[in-house]
């Protein structure tokens, strides 16, 4: 089916360890997202993309890193994993900004 | 900074009943407001949009009201139905920074 594939869809990491989130999308889309959602705080913007070459800080871009490797896909990494990064995480896709936003499944990542 | 509040946070109604769940926002300057739907353990679904020029969308038995004036919305959700039990999320669309803030959602259940 067509729409935002995020690996993996489970995670626990130790503190200290790092690891990247994949994010793969075949709608031709622009633009594409990270969010990161936790209990009592709604979902908070990471990184994104605007278009393919350019990235921008979100909300809480602390302890994140992300690449646009193609239109396609768009990985956030994290370098250096900290037990306030337990969260689920979620990637979008939209054909332009604010428009049209397609939400992959998330991943579920807990660190120890 | 916008600030996106959704009241209130769980509702539980009996099957076949009209419902509205509500949505503030602190800046009155956005650009669109967007309801989603999520859906335990998955990700976020579009329901509605409403451009900032607009006054409410429709769509099946969902409507959705804006007044930005107020920096409220609605979404009524008519003849509900136990598979409309999910989490609402409301998402203001940012004039700058081509950014959605997201509520923290009213979770619905409906019984049957």
């Amino acid at each position: 089916n067509a729409g935002v594939t995020q690996t993996p869809k489970f995670q626990v990491l130790k503190t200290g360890q790092s690891m990247t989130l994949q994010c793969a999308q075949d709608m031709n889309h622009n633009s594409m997202y990270w969010y990161r959602q936790d209990p009592g705080m709604g979902l908070r913007l990471i990184y994104y993309s605007a278009s393919e070459g350019t990235t921008d800080k979100g909300e809480v871009p602390n302890g994140y890193n992300v690449s646009r490797l193609n239109k396609r896909e768009f990985s956030l990494r994290l370098e250096s994993a900290a037990p306030s990064q337990t969260s689920v995480y979620f990637c979008a896709s939209s054909p332009q900004a604010l428009y049209g936003y397609t939400f992959g499944s998330g991943t579920r990542l807990t660190v120890v | 900074k916008q600030e996106v509040t959704q009241i209130p946070a769980a509702l539980s109604v009996p099957e076949g009943e009209n419902l509205v769940l509500n949505c503030s926002f602190t800046d009155s300057a956005i650009y669109n407001l967007q309801w989603f739907r999520q859906d335990p353990g998955k990700g976020l679904t579009s329901l509605l949009l409403i451009q900032s020029s607009q006054r409410e969308q429709t769509s099946g038995r969902l409507n959705a009201s804006l007044d930005k004036s107020s920096g409220r919305s609605t979404l009524y959700i008519a003849a509900s139905q136990p598979g409309d039990s999910a989490t609402y999320l409301c998402a203001v669309g940012e004039t700058s920074g081509s950014r959605l803030t997201f509520g923290e959602g009213t979770q619905l259940t409906v019984n049957p």
